[in-house]
């Protein structure tokens, strides 16, 4: 089925480790979205991607990395865990664009840093 | 983006319509209403936008008030699978706003047998 694919779906880190979310869509969607979801904060952007190589950052992008070599594909990483990492991630993509578009989002990765 | 305003939660029988609604009075005219559901431990799943005019999908129908100050998801036959968390957003699409999907407390609606 087309949409947004997540890898890992779960990931256990050590303070210090560090780690890449890959991201992929099939749409052919111009804009990316990595997100954090943490219990009672909602959704918050931490970087985003208006094309191919592209990247801005978003609400909350300290200690955290992105790169866009293709189109598909939107990459999360991450250089030195540590525990206020902890969290779901979410990545989403959209066509965006003026006339108002719906975003598809991934399934999540649930990242614990211990 | 215009804040909007949900009830926090709501019942709903299997196979009867599921009526959720969302106040955002300070709407300016340029913002979309956006409805999404995240069902737990998934990502938000997008159900349906408008501007001003109904909307309907495979998913649902979209009911805006002439004056676009509230609006209403309507789910016209309600499965135990709609059991979600329901949000509805408001925001300009594009420009500067990319990502900035604010979800608030949103919805949560429980569809029992």
């Amino acid at each position: 089925n087309a949409g947004v694919t997540q890898t890992p779906k779960f990931r256990v880190l050590k303070t210090g480790q560090s780690m890449t979310l890959l991201c992929a869509q099939d749409m052919n969607h111009e804009y990316m979205y990595w997100y954090r979801q943490d219990p009672g904060m909602g959704l918050r952007l931490i970087h985003y991607s208006v094309g191919e190589g592209t990247t801005a950052k978003g609400e909350v992008p300290d200690g955290y990395n992105v790169s866009r070599l293709k189109k598909q594909n939107f990459l999360l990483g991450l250089e030195s865990a540590a525990p206020s990492q902890t969290s779901v991630y979410f990545c989403a993509s959209s066509r965006e664009a003026t006339g108002g578009y719906g975003y598809t989002f991934g399934s999540g990765t649930r990242l614990t840093v211990v | 983006d215009a804040k909007t305003t949900q009830p926090p939660s709501m019942d709903c029988a299997e196979g009867r319509a599921a009526n959720l609604p969302c106040n955002h009075s300070t709407i300016s005219g340029n913002e979309y209403v956006y409805w999404y559901r995240q069902i737990h431990s998934q990502g938000p799943q997008y159900i349906i936008h408008g501007l001003k005019n109904n909307e309907t999908n495979e998913m649902a129908s979209l009911i805006i008030t002439e004056d676009r100050k509230s609006s209403t998801l309507i789910l016209p036959h309600a499965t135990l699978r709609d059991t979600a968390v329901y949000y509805c957003i408001v925001r300009v699409p594009g420009g500067t706003s990319y990502g900035k999907l604010t979800f608030g407390q949103g919805t949560i609606l429980t569809v029992h047998p």
